[in-house]
């Protein structure tokens, strides 16, 4: 099953912009984690935050929780092409298992 | 250091083979293990997981099994594969996040 929902679905954006990723999931949480897949690769860690929790940063990542509206969102500063990757959301629960979103494709046109 | 492998890359099987995936994972012990499937374009789905040796759970019904015969040993299953089994077949360790294998590209045919 999907708990996560990526928006949108895909994402055109030019270099140097920034790109905003929503997710919205439907159950509690331990926490939330992003992830990001290169075309036909495994996936990446980005950045995990806590259902505690309400923003945290890595780098040029800006990630947001509110528990309340079960929504979360990803942000990317000043991006760039190299940037280019499908991005997903992931609960983890106290079940420890980690369930994933339908992801948004993000392209940086350089 | 940490790592998590995972093969074949590339597994081009006929409908009715059998299959055989396997993932370790180096320099920790106990790891909790999992198995997801990608169709294309989309995102992951949990087919099992495992807290530890012999430990399976199973996510979804299907034509697959998994199996831990060694704490960092995850063995991903079929006896006669299904065109429906094509996909892409990831294995992952959890710890603070979770790490992903390279993953392993199956095509049934």
């Amino acid at each position: 099953s999907q708990q996560g929902e990526e928006d949108p679905q895909a994402l055109s954006i030019q270099e140097g912009e920034n790109a905003t990723m929503n997710c919205s999931y439907k159950t509690s949480i331990n926490n939330l984690q992003w992830y990001r897949q290169n075309s036909g690769r495994g996936l990446v860690h980005l950045i995990l935050i806590r259902s505690n929790e309400r923003e945290k940063h890595s780098g040029r990542l800006r990630v947001t929780l509110d528990t309340s509206k079960k929504s979360s969102s990803l942000l990317i500063t000043a991006s760039r092409a190299a940037d280019t990757a499908s991005y997903f959301c992931a609960t983890d629960d106290s079940s420890y298992k980690l369930i994933f979103g339908s992801g948004t494709r993000l392209l940086v046109r350089p | 250091s940490q790592t998590i492998h995972q093969w074949p890359a590339t597994l081009v099987q006929p409908v009715g083979s059998p299959l055989s995936l396997e993932c370790t994972v180096e320099g920790t012990s106990n790891p909790n293990l999992y198995w997801y499937r990608q169709a294309a374009g989309r995102g992951l789905q949990l087919l099992f997981y495992s807290v530890g040796i012999g430990q399976i759970s199973s996510e979804v019904p299907q034509n697959l099994s998994a199996s831990r015969p060694q704490d960092r040993q995850f063995i991903l299953s079929s006896k006669k594969l299904l065109l429906s089994d094509s996909g892409f077949y990831l294995c992952a360790w959890r710890h603070y996040g979770y790490t992903f294998g390279s993953g392993t590209r199956l095509t049934v045919v």
